[in-house]
């Protein structure tokens, strides 16, 4: 079984609706991370989670909230999907106190028409 | 500001050796990944350099310079599979530890 999963891997949603895309991990790692990969710009990070009780923002956390329910689980909500919100979403998890190695899961294909 | 830069693409021949470059401009310095991403899956973790010098893993290499900021990456006896994106990241201690990536650079290895 995969450590860090994602659901849904696929999905396709319209202009104003909130979406919420889940990652779940079996790694036992506190740390996770939601980014977005677009062609030619590599991936950029949402957000992301020290612990249960730690969110911060990343570069383009703009339109974009979280959830961290557990130390487990990481959900990204899109409150209001627009167009240029299409892309490659990964979710991702690292262990304190190693050097950051970043696990990532399969992925979310989002298509906002 | 941080930056970093690597070549869009490359193209290679099974079995020669590549070099991908990477340079980069952070707030802060705690180490650099390279990290391999085929069409449409994860990333995956190749290589993690915190000290000056090379790291050999198998047929990979990576190699880092701190005092230029510059890393490489190296291929040896290419394979078809190799084709791929290959990600330079730097983890700065910004924001309690993050990591920038680079946009990729795509490789292409033909027979």
């Amino acid at each position: 079984d995969a450590d860090v999963t994602q659901t849904p891997r696929n999905r396709i949603t319209k202009t104003g609706k909130r979406i919420m895309l889940e990652c779940s991990q079996t790694k036992g790692h506190d740390r996770m991370y939601w980014y977005r990969q677009d062609p030619g710009l590599g991936l950029r990070l949402i957000y992301y989670s020290f612990d249960v009780k730690d969110i911060n923002k990343g570069e383009i956390s703009d339109g974009y909230s979280v959830s961290r329910q557990a130390q487990a689980k990481f959900s990204l909500s899109l409150e209001s999907a627009i167009p240029n919100q299409t892309a490659l979403y990964f979710c991702a998890t690292s262990e304190t106190r190693s050097e950051e190695t970043q696990y990532f899961g399969p992925g979310t294909r989002l298509l906002v028409l | 500001g941080q930056n970093i830069d690597q070549p869009t693409e490359m193209t290679a021949t099974e079995g020669a050796i590549v070099q991908i470059n990477c340079t980069y401009q952070t707030s802060g310095f705690n180490g650099l990944f390279w990290y391999q991403q085929h069409a449409g899956e994860a990333p995956t973790f190749l290589s993690y350099n915190v000290l000056d010098g090379l790291e050999e893993k198998g047929r990979f290499s990576s190699f880092l310079s701190r005092s230029k900021g510059y890393s490489y990456l190296l291929l040896k006896e290419l394979q078809m599979k190799d084709s791929a994106s290959y990600l330079c990241a730097v983890l700065t201690p910004t924001g309690g530890f993050k990591t920038i990536f680079g946009a990729g650079t795509r490789l292409f290895v033909k027979a």
